[in-house]
């Protein structure tokens, strides 16, 4: 069984468009996140939910908007895609501040 | 703001050879993490220190984080081509993790 897994594994998409990747956890973890990985591999934190809440927000565009119906899942919402969206989208989770658990990521190309 | 560099940033070595990557705050941290991510995979839990002067084991890797606890590293003893990809270490600082910049390494056969 996959701990952490997150759909799409690909998107390609157009400009201007409106896309939604889910990210569901088996673990029982209580946070989970959302990582964006750039092509220098720079791994940067957007999103950090605890049990349904938000504690981390980073700079962000308002474009991206998180979801988090219950502790086992975070869905990550963006409007009005841009070029510069275009980028690897991990979910991870932890318990507490232990070691995360990542998902396979999703590729996104917005062309 | 909060800051955690790698260096090398990229790392070539003949199979067989060491490598050691360095991870160095800006800041004292809490304890630190260290991930692998293969090429075209995710970055994967490895181990975690707390205590400063730590030193861990896990078959070739060793894990050491700084007395000051501002940085650590991480030494591969006679690389394999399995031990290709990027290496991260993430300090804890407050409430969070910071993901350090990453080192990249490619064993050659």
């Amino acid at each position: 069984d996959t701990a952490v897994s997150q759909t799409p594994k690909y998107l390609v998409t157009q400009m201007g468009n409106d896309k939604s990747i889910k990210c569901e956890q088996n673990l029982g973890h209580d946070t989970m996140y959302w990582y964006k990985q750039d092509s220098k591999k720079f791994l940067k934190i957007m999103f950090s939910y605890n049990n349904k809440e938000l504690i981390i927000n980073e700079t962000v565009p308002n474009r991206f908007s998180p979801k988090s119906p219950d502790k086992a899942h975070l869905n990550l919402h963006i409007n009005s895609l841009e070029l510069g969206d275009s980028a690897v989208y991990f979910c991870a989770s932890s318990l507490g501040l232990l070691g995360y658990t990542f998902g396979s990521g999703t590729r996104l190309t917005v062309v | 703001g909060q800051q955690v560099m790698q260096i090398p940033q990229y790392q070539h070595v003949q199979e067989g050879e060491d490598f050691t990557t360095y991870c160095n705050s800006s800041t004292t941290l809490s304890n630190i993490q260290w991930y692998k991510q293969r090429p075209g995979g995710h970055p994967v839990f490895l181990i975690q220190l707390v205590k400063s002067g730590e030193v861990k084991k896990q078959k070739r890797l060793t894990f050491q984080f700084g007395e000051a606890k501002k940085n650590s590293s991480l030494h591969i003893t006679a690389t394999q081509t399995t031990d290709v990809g990027t290496y991260f270490c993430a300090g804890r600082s407050g409430n969070q993790f910071y993901f350090g910049t990453g080192t990249s390494l490619t064993v050659i056969p």
